[in-house]
């Protein structure tokens, strides 16, 4: 159980295109998701809180306009990259904490989407 | 703000040998600390985890003990194995998780 998926696994795009990642919770339902970006070796680092029905949560410094998130129900959540750039290449990964409320249990994460722009 | 420090890497071990990774963490009041493993080419999957104070998780070997006093959750196996070897991250939190740096760990045959 718990699983969560995330589509596509990887993607290459061209500099100024907008590319869409899909995050997925396949057995339960989450009222928050998370998006993080993680650089090569690097920590994961938190983009943005994904809260169903409403608005994500920014975290500072990221911007909302390029990384439009959208919670569309308890199980999806969506991250659009627009007019991509190639320093937006990196590795997104989403992750979703079941329950319906704002918890504070472990999350499960997706298995990461690679973003190539060229 | 909060914070989690954990021990740089790589860290390259023979078989069978003891591992230590260090994490400590900085944060109002006492959030749940986890371990989350990143097998290479794989997606976060959580390791372990503790819920309060003196909790000890435990997975596949591996330990870890919430210690309030020191703040600490550090990462202990006793015997590696080569298929250990991956990235392992410490993290904390409450409604949302912060994650140390990651430590590298190789494990030679």
């Amino acid at each position: 159980g718990a699983v969560v998926s995330q589509h596509p696994s990887w993607v290459i795009c061209k500099s100024g295109t907008s590319v869409k990642i899909e995050c997925r919770s396949l057995d339960f339902q989450a009222t928050t998701m998370f998006w993080y970006r993680q650089f090569p070796k690097q920590s994961l680092m938190l983009m943005a809180t994904s809260n169903e029905g409403s608005k994500a949560t920014y975290e500072q410094g990221v911007e909302k306009d390029k990384f439009l998130i959208n919670h569309a129900s308890l199980t999806l959540s969506t991250l659009t990259v627009t007019s991509a750039h190639p320093e937006d290449s990196s590795f997104y990964i989403c992750s979703a904490r079941p329950g319906l409320g704002s918890g504070t249990g472990e999350q499960y994460f997706g298995p990461g989407t690679r973003l190539t722009v060229t | 703000g909060d914070s989690v420090t954990q021990m740089e890497g790589p860290v390259t071990l023979s078989e069978e040998a003891f591992l230590t990774i260090n994490c400590t963490y900085t944060a109002t009041g006492y959030p749940s600390l986890f371990w989350y493993v990143q097998y290479p080419g794989e997606g976060l999957q959580l390791l372990l985890k503790a819920t309060k104070a003196d909790d000890k998780g435990s997975n596949k070997g591996f330990e870890a003990t919430y210690r309030k006093e020191t703040t600490s959750f550090h990462l202990e196996k006793g015997s590696v194995q080569v298929s250990d070897s991956a990235v392992y991250f410490c993290a904390g939190g409450g409604f949302k998780t912060i994650f140390g740096a990651g430590t590298r760990l190789f494990v030679k045959a």
